[in-house]
């Protein structure tokens, strides 16, 4: 069983369309984490979820919105998509803020590719 | 300037040398996590440090934790091809988390 599972693995798609990426996690955990990593490998946090608030938003475009339906679920849309939205995108999740010794569980990545 | 600055960014070494990757702060975190994350894949915990000058040992790796708890070393004993990897510090200084900047290391068989 996967722990952190997201689907697609890969997505290519062209400028303007709207896509979703989704995310599930079977640890329990009640933190779930999206996160942007770029061309040089540098992660940066886009938001996380706790109880189903949205407790960190950094400098995101309003073009992206998390979705959480459940404590075990958080979907990243995606809309009007631009070129330099190309990248690996990351989800995760942690227990309370993942500091501890459990860290943070990753996702094995969706690599979005806009044309 | 990033919040976690990692040295070197990029290694290439033999199997069987030893090497050691830095990551430096101007600030203290109360505790500092490492991740290896192979290609493809997503970062995986390696270890998490939370008592300035703490030692931990993972096999082949040994993690220091400074004694201001502004930086970690990542020292690997006799590496193996194994071991190549994208290796990531990350810590909170506050209540965002924050990853380093990086180093990614290859073992040549």
């Amino acid at each position: 069983d996967t722990a952190v599972s997201q689907t697609p693995k890969y997505l290519v798609t062209q400028m303007g369309n709207d896509k979703s990426i989704k995310c599930e996690q079977n640890l329990g955990h009640d933190t779930m984490y999206w996160y942007k990593q770029d061309s040089k490998k540098f992660l940066k946090i886009m938001f996380s979820y706790n109880n189903k608030e949205l407790i960190i938003n950094e400098t995101v475009p309003n073009r992206f919105s998390p979705k959480s339906p459940d404590k075990a679920h958080l979907n990243l849309h995606i809309n009007s998509l631009e070129l330099g939205d190309s990248a690996v995108y990351f989800c995760a999740s942690s227990q309370d803020s993942g500091q501890g010794s459990g860290g943070y569980t990753f996702g094995s990545g969706t690599r979005l590719t806009v044309v | 300037t990033q919040l976690l600055e990692q040295s070197p960014q990029f290694l290439s070494i033999q199997e069987g040398e030893n090497l050691t990757v830095y990551c430096n702060s101007s600030s203290v975190f109360s505790s500092l996590q490492w991740y290896r994350q192979e290609p493809g894949e997503g970062p995986v915990l390696l270890v998490t440090v939370v008592t300035g000058g703490e030692v931990k040992k993972l096999k082949r790796l040994t993690f220091q934790f400074g004694d201001a708890r502004k930086d970690s070393s990542l020292h690997i004993t006799a590496a193996q091809p194994g071991d190549t990897g994208l290796y990531l510090c990350a810590g909170a200084p506050g209540n965002q988390f924050y990853f380093g900047t990086g180093t990614s290391l290859t073992v040549i068989p």
